[in-house]
């Protein structure tokens, strides 16, 4: 079964900074996708990014880009340029290309990132 | 705004009630899914629907009970809880790589 681990339970960064939030996870698999969602206080959960284990190229989403990588399994999360509005629980989160039909998301434990003004 | 909608936003219940919580989509997806979210816990998925049909129940107490009446529309029914039954329920649904979730049903149950 695949498992994701996020170690980090809190992190805070000073706004303007640049922090990384670590992910990890376990699967068998080649092909797969990983995401970071994140929830605010108002608790509705939105994408932030998606990577395609397949590309080699980290995705890159205005101020937030990933580190994947593969052979390692990690997956981070960088945001940079921090502002109050990242505020939020941050969720790794992986899951399966093949087999088609509904496929459910395996998530890690969260992190909630603070941003100091 | 995601595109899922979640009601009610708040429920408090005796552990002799019966609710239904209700999720909403009209964003063409064919999946739908029930999570919890307890404090200091991974989410949990609950249930998955698919075109309607259930293909996926994570070991949930029958005291949970789904619904899906159309691709639209699901429900979670609630019968007898549990206080540790207290937690943010999420509904989702997904039609391509990714899940797009609604704002969740704080439950309470005394």
């Amino acid at each position: 079964a695949q498992t994701v681990t996020q170690s980090q339970p809190e992190m805070s960064v000073q706004e303007a900074e640049t922090v990384t939030l670590s992910c990890t996870y376990d699967t068998s698999e080649s092909d797969y996708y990983l995401f970071w969602y994140k929830q605010p206080p108002s608790r509705q959960m939105i994408l932030v990014i998606r990577q395609e284990a397949y590309k080699q190229q980290n995705a890159t989403e205005n101020r937030f880009s990933v580190n994947f990588q593969k052979a390692a399994k990690s997956f981070s999360l960088k945001i940079s340029d921090s502002q109050l509005g990242d505020a939020a629980m941050y969720f790794c989160a992986y899951r399966r290309i093949t087999g088609g039909g509904a496929q459910k998301l395996v998530f890690g434990q969260g992190t909630r990132l603070t941003i100091n003004p | 705004e995601t595109g899922v909608t979640q009601t009610p936003r708040h429920l408090v219940m005796g552990m002799t009630n019966k609710k239904s919580l209700k999720c909403e989509q009209h964003l063409g997806h064919n999946a739908m899914y029930w999570y919890k979210q307890s404090a200091k816990k991974p989410l949990e998925l609950m249930f998955v629907y698919n075109f309607k049909e259930q293909t996926e129940n994570n070991s949930v107490p029958s005291r949970f009970s789904p619904e899906c009446p159309n691709s639209s529309h699901l429900f979670l029914h609630l019968h007898t809880l549990q206080p540790e039954d207290s937690a943010l329920y999420l509904c989702a649904s997904g039609g391509g790589t990714h899940q797009f979730f609604g704002p969740g049903t704080r439950l309470t149950v005394l």
